[in-house]
């Protein structure tokens, strides 16, 4: 079965430090790939996105992530957090023909100013 | 381009009783998929529907439900309702093609007692 694995459940961090928010997943097909952020009682927002080309993609708010296909994986990164960054993040993946998101469980970043 | 609306945003039931959950795509979208987000677990899949045709289905028990609308309006509906089925409903948006997002609304927080 599809999984989605995220690492860390809770990151704290002061601010200006750098984030690297691990996911894997199972599945050896061809997969799209999100980040989703959900800020404290706000909706889910897109992050970043990969569908093919260039494995690194960037996002918004100065957010990227890198796709590594041998590993199954694709990490979030931002080299310098600050502290509106708090937040939880989401890793999901879609599959053609499933027409559903997995997501994986979430990593709660708290970011100390 | 106004988002994706769920009604209403927050829920109080009992258990035994039945609820209906509302989503409004956005305009164009014509795919509507539902979630379930609770502490620890994630987001987990529940149906998503195309064109009134319900393309998948999680593994939710038959208690959970759903149709679309021709205007691509969702509801979903839980029947029996039990203490464990206090969570955030999310429904999600996307438009038909490969290489699409998720656009998710604000939720419906149910909470049974």
């Amino acid at each position: 079965a599809q999984s989605v694995s995220q690492h860390n459940h809770h990151v704290i961090l002061s601010e200006a430090a750098s984030l690297e928010l691990g996911c894997n997943y199972s599945y050896g097909g061809t997969v799209n790939l999100f980040w989703y952020v959900q800020y404290p009682g706000q909706h889910l927002q897109l992050l970043l996105k990969y569908f093919s080309g260039d494995p690194l993609v960037k996002g918004i708010k100065g957010f990227e992530a890198e796709f590594i296909k041998s590993k199954f994986s694709f990490n979030l990164r931002k080299p310098s957090v600050q502290w509106s960054d708090t937040a939880e993040y989401f890793c999901a993946v879609y599959t053609s023909g499933t027409y559903k998101y997995i997501f994986g469980t979430g990593t709660r970043l708290k970011v100390l100013a | 381009k106004a988002g994706v609306t769920q009604t209403p945003r927050y829920l109080i039931k009992t258990r035994g009783q039945q609820v209906t959950l509302s989503c409004s795509p956005i305009s164009g979208h014509r795919s509507v998929s539902w979630y379930q987000q609770t502490p620890g677990q994630g987001l987990q899949f529940l149906f998503e529907y195309f064109s009134e045709t319900q393309r998948n289905k999680g593994n939710f028990p038959g208690r959970f439900s759903g149709r679309q609308f021709s205007n691509s309006r969702s509801e979903m509906n839980v029947s029996t309702l039990e203490l464990g089925d206090s969570a955030l409903y999310l429904c999600a948006s996307s438009s038909q093609g490969r290489n699409t997002e998720a656009f998710f609304g604000q939720g419906t927080r149910l909470t049974v007692v």
